[in-house]
Parts: structure tokens; sequence; C-alpha cells
């Protein structure tokens, strides 16, 4: 199974200021013939289900505010959220979907400082 | 709009098998798949298995290989996910997400509201 890591494991940040997570996959999630990384980024408020935020390592989807922005390359990934607001508390999962099965990170726990 | 809308709450004793639905709608169900995520308490997202809303074909996670089934209904557009052999591990919330028809190469875009199983003698 690809092992995707995430760093840190919680983060408190004040309102407005940059969050700043990280995700390492074990194996690339690069696919050459495509040349995309097949990595994506999920928010999840407690009571909640997932919510997609980036697809492809930096694609956001419709609808996701435009401080949020995904970054990286075949086995290094960030997600950074540029001025922390109060709805942005929640926990934050990568995931890659390049091999089965499609391992998450173990999250990251995003708090108001 | 597109929706996922998940079957409820079930309580089960240890080695007695779930089955859990997900109905969708707005959306053309043979163009997409659906995939099973787990939430256990105070763990991460875990995902379980796929289905393709197309031709029925299934991939699953080595660690649940064997004692997992999904299964599709076209006629009422829904996707079941049995567990059998439940243990006490096996308590958690169990989601279904729309993923990609050909396999699980895809993000998961719409989520069901989630359904929680808890396994307790």
């Amino acid at each position: 199974d690809i092992v995707m890591t995430q760093s840190p494991d919680s983060l408190a940040v004040s309102l407005g200021e940059r969050a700043t997570i990280n995700c390492k996959s074990s194996q690339s999630v690069l696919y050459s013939l495509t040349n995309k990384n097949y990595l994506a980024w999920y928010q999840q408020k407690p009571g909640q289900p997932p919510k997609l935020l980036i697809s492809w390592a930096f694609t956001r989807e419709s609808g996701v505010p435009d401080r949020f922005s995904g970054s990286g390359f075949e086995t290094d990934f960030t997600l950074t959220i540029s001025s922390l607001q109060a709805e942005d508390v929640a926990v934050y999962y990568c995931q890659q979907y390049h091999t089965t099965p499609g391992t998450f990170g173990q999250g990251t726990r995003v708090e108001i400082k | 709009q597109v929706q996922l809308v998940q079957s409820g709450t079930e309580v089960k004793k240890p080695g007695a098998s779930v089955k859990v639905s997900c109905e969708a709608s707005g959306y053309t169900f043979s163009n997409y798949g659906i995939s099973w995520v787990r939430l256990a308490p105070g763990q991460g997202l875990e995902w379980v298995a796929w289905i393709s809303g197309y031709d029925g074909n299934t991939d699953y996670a080595p660690k649940f290989r064997g004692r997992v089934t999904l299964t599709t209904d076209k006629s009422t557009i829904t996707a079941y996910m049995e567990l059998r052999s439940l243990r006490s591990d096996d308590t958690a919330v169990y989601y279904c997400a729309r993923g990609g028809v050909g396999g699980n190469y895809s993000p998961l875009d719409y989520w069901g509201q989630g359904t929680l199983v808890t396994v307790s003698s």
C-alpha cells in the first residue's frame, strides 16, 4: 500500500493567518500517461461527511473559496489556507487515488489560536 | 443536484453481518463508480472498496477482501456494501462516495451522510 503521511497532526493558527499542511506519499502518485498527480484534499467537520476541496493536486473544486490552494508533485504535496477563517476549523485529509487501496493521510486538525 | 442517501444506524453483535445501502440521484449512475470509506472512532479515513456503476466491476482493499461484498441495483439506483464476520474494531461511520467509473482512479466528489455501524456484544 502507498503510505500517506501528513504533517503536522494538528495546527493552531490565528484568524487571517496562513495555514500549511504537508502530505508525503511513500511512492510517486504521478501517472506518466496523463501527467497528473492522483492526489486529493478533503475537509471534514464534526458530524459531517468529508468534502472534496482539491483534486489532481491543485484543481480547486467549484464553490471552494480561493483561499484554499494545493501544490506539489510526485510524492510531496501541500494544502495552503491563505487566510484562515473561523469556518475552516476542521480535519483535513490528503488521499492518493493512483493505486488501490486509495489510502488517506492520518488527518491534520486545524484550530484557531 | 447529486445526492447519495444512506440507510440508518445499525447495531450488530460480533460475528454478524451488516448491509448498508446508498441510494443515488441527480446524475447518470452508470457514468460513475461508488467507493466506500469508513471513519472509526479516534481514527482517520479508511478506503474500503469500489464498484463501477456501469458494469459492477469491483475493487477491494486487501484488508477487507473476503469479508466485504459490493453490489448495485440499477433499477433502484442503489449501491450496497455488505460486511461479514463483524468485529468490535469494525465500529465506524461508513460513507459511500461518488468516484470514477473505470476504477478507483478518481477523486470522491459527492458523499453520503454516513451510516453508523456499532458492533457490540
